[in-house]
């Protein structure tokens, strides 16, 4: 059950795109297409923005985007606003109603 | 309205227990499987626990498997979290989360501070 591997940070000006890597293993991320996105502001909960690898919950901006290929998922996020600095924790399902969260990705808007 | 409230945090010594509760409102609560997530000061999230709709079936993380234990009460729309034999490093604020059928975590409550220190 070890952590999935994301960059400690990440950054861009307003309007420009940036992208979060999320590196697991063949037991989580590259065994499930059940890999979701977590968007968590200072001093609040967690919110979903991504679930099924690509898919949005309804009320998420479509700037958000997600992908698979192999281990590693990603997150980007385009037309960057200010609003959208924030940590960033992929998480994966890992079998037997097991799960793992990514390591966290501060994002910085410039 | 989803509401996840959590309760029963506080300061703890090592090695006593403590138990934690979550107020589920909203949605059918005895639909879907629940979860708690943590989060130790400053740090990222830590997935803790899950059980299923019915509560049969349970997990756990390698780093609590035998000193927690997670229930649920349909009947009374809560989720619980027994602690025992707290360490320090479980120092952390307790999320309770709901999990989608599509194996997400949807809504989480605003959680609960568990600090254990002597």
């Amino acid at each position: 059950q070890s952590a999935l591997t994301q960059p400690p940070s990440a950054s861009g000006s307003p309007g420009q795109s940036v992208t979060i890597s999320c590196t697991g293993t063949s037991s989580d991320i590259g065994g499930y297409n059940y890999v979701s996105w977590y968007q968590q502001h200072p001093g609040k909960a967690p919110k979903l923005m991504i679930y099924e690898v690509s898919k949005r919950p309804s009320g998420v901006p479509d700037r958000f985007s997600g992908s698979k290929s192999g281990n590693t998922a990603s997150l980007t996020v385009s037309g960057l606003q200010a609003e959208d600095e924030a940590d960033y924790y992929c998480s994966s399902y890992a079998g037997t109603n097991n799960y793992v969260f990514g390591t966290g990705t501060k994002v910085t808007v410039l | 309205e989803v509401q996840l409230v959590e309760s029963g945090g506080g300061l703890v010594q090592p090695g006593r227990s403590l138990r934690l509760s979550c107020a589920a409102s909203g949605f059918t609560f005895d639909d879907y499987g629940m979860h708690w997530v943590r989060q130790a000061p400053g740090k990222g999230l830590e997935w803790v626990s899950g059980i299923s709709w019915s509560g049969n079936n349970v997990v756990y993380a390698d780093s609590v498997k035998g000193r927690f234990t997670i229930s649920r009460d349909n009947a009374k729309n809560s989720l619980f979290l027994q602690m025992s034999s707290l360490r320090v490093e479980d120092t952390a604020l307790y999320y309770c989360a709901k999990r989608s059928p599509e194996r997400s975590f949807d809504y989480w409550g605003q959680g609960a501070l568990v600090t254990v220190s002597s």
